[in-house]
């Protein structure tokens, strides 16, 4: 099976701009979550979806958002873009068929850099 | 609310020699562990989980993990390090009422050296 993808790898964004950041879960994955991975704050969770609905929310502001679709596919997106969005933006899916054991596969990430 | 603890940034270990990077963690109720690795420029590669029963885990790259709930401490551990083994862990955490989230620690670099 192919793995998780994301486009871009890596984006260029001015402040001020908006971005949006694809993912492709794994054939027969449902679930899809975001996570940013900065220097400073390391590994956090922005959302989850499932279903096309999000299920759970990371502490983020309201600027962040994400949609699913009926594919699985996800999207996120940044509006008003800060310099301190500049960071790694994972991706992962699992299959949402064993609850909380179950294992996320993440994606290589799109990098962003805000200047 | 669950949290993750790394106590180490970095890991320095001679090819051959065993290794262990550490990692303690806070949650309500049963926890679900899991170990990744993030090789550079790439996401992140799942290693092994502990959900219940055998406290040592067994996983991917002769990785293994011991379970320890009285001291609530997951720790990585392979008998012998390879110069390959060279990446960044992070140890995670998910709470049974946190749905998929996944809370990470601050993540240990490890460095093989030969």
């Amino acid at each position: 099976k192919a793995g998780v993808t994301q486009t871009p790898r890596y984006l260029i964004k001015t402040r001020g701009q908006q971005v949006t950041l694809s993912c492709s879960p794994i054939s027969g994955h449902r679930s899809v979550s975001w996570y940013q991975q900065t220097p400073g704050q390391g590994l956090q969770f922005l959302f989850e979806y499932f279903s096309e609905t999000q299920r759970n929310k990371g502490n983020f502001p309201g600027r962040f958002s994400g949609r699913q679709f009926s594919n699985s596919r996800s999207e996120m997106n940044v509006s008003t873009l800060e310099l301190g969005d500049s960071a790694l933006y994972l991706c992962a899916s699992s299959p949402n068929t064993q609850g909380p054991q179950e294992t996320q596969y993440f994606g290589p990430g799109t990098r962003l850099l805000v200047l | 609310a669950q949290s993750v603890a790394q106590p180490e940034d970095q890991v320095n270990v001679a090819e051959g020699n065993p290794l262990t990077v550490k990692c303690t963690y806070s949650v309500s109720g049963n926890p679900y562990l899991f170990w990744y690795v993030q090789y550079p420029n790439r996401g992140l590669q799942f290693l092994l989980k502990y959900i219940t029963g055998d406290n040592l885990v067994k996983g991917s790259y002769g990785f293994e993990a011991e379970f320890n709930k009285s001291q609530t401490s997951f720790h990585l551990k392979k008998p012998s390090a390879l110069v390959s083994d060279s990446a960044l862990y992070f140890c995670a955490v998910r709470a049974r009422t946190a749905g998929n989230m996944l809370t990470f620690g601050g993540g240990t670099r490890l460095m093989v050296k030969p």
